[in-house]
């Protein structure tokens, strides 16, 4: 099956500051990438949807100024917390489709954001 | 608003034990239904996915229904092992690719 990768795998951070998470499909092109939110003992929330070349499309309540998605290659998005609070730690995970209601979607293997 | 319920939350059984994971969903108008597998601190690997017209899927040990008009899906393992410890996740797509998840049974298999 397709592989799509997420790095770092872990992070820690002070309060304020902001974060990159990098989401990459690595043997097949995603037009389109899907970013959620696992709290502890909690399903998967998704928080935006982004398509290759266009802004994303967020969930409501999700706040669009603080989770920044960018989609500029058919192989990379990437999920920025800007200015990060304790209350964003979280496990964020990508998945990766190739466009169509059929298609499965491949996840990536998430990333644990610690904010001190 | 879609609703993914999994009944039950956790399950622990001796290995060996066939068992059922239940998931139901409020609104049947999907295009599919997946189950995952979720192990601790990981991603989700798809076990199987079921299209709105289908009834059921399988796949080894594993064998997943779909009733759509009832709102609900069954996950069955056969023969249970050690090695299918995990959280098993149901999640339903409602267009655009666009999934809605339950909140897992945590499944314990004990040797």
């Amino acid at each position: 099956g397709a592989v799509v990768s997420q790095h770092p795998s872990w992070v820690i951070c002070k309060s304020g500051t902001s974060v990159k998470i990098e989401c990459r499909s690595l043997d097949f092109q995603a037009t389109t990438m899907f970013w959620y939110r696992q709290f502890p003992k909690q399903s998967l929330m998704l928080m935006a949807t982004s398509n290759e070349g266009s802004k994303a499309t967020y969930e409501q309540g999700v706040e669009k100024d603080k989770f920044l998605i960018n989609h500029a290659s058919l192989t990379l998005s990437t999920l920025t917390v800007t200015s990060a609070h304790p209350e964003d730690s979280s496990f964020y995970i990508c998945s990766s489709g190739s466009g169509g209601a059929a298609d499965t979607q491949y996840f990536g293997p998430g990333t644990r954001l610690t904010v001190l | 608003k879609q609703e993914v319920t999994q009944i039950p939350a956790a399950l622990s059984v001796p290995e060996g034990e066939n068992l059922v994971l239940n998931c139901s969903f409020t609104d049947s108008a999907i295009y599919n239904l997946q189950w995952f597998r979720q192990d601790p601190g990981k991603g989700l690997t798809s076990l199987l996915l079921i299209q709105s017209s289908q009834r059921e899927q399988t796949s080894g040990r594993l064998n997943a229904s779909l009733d759509k008009s009832s709102g609900r899906s069954t996950l069955y393992i056969a023969a249970s092992q050690p090695g299918d410890s995990a959280t098993y996740l149901c999640a339903v797509e409602q267009g655009a690719q666009k999934l809605v998840f339950g909140q897992g049974t945590r499944l314990t298999i004990n040797p």
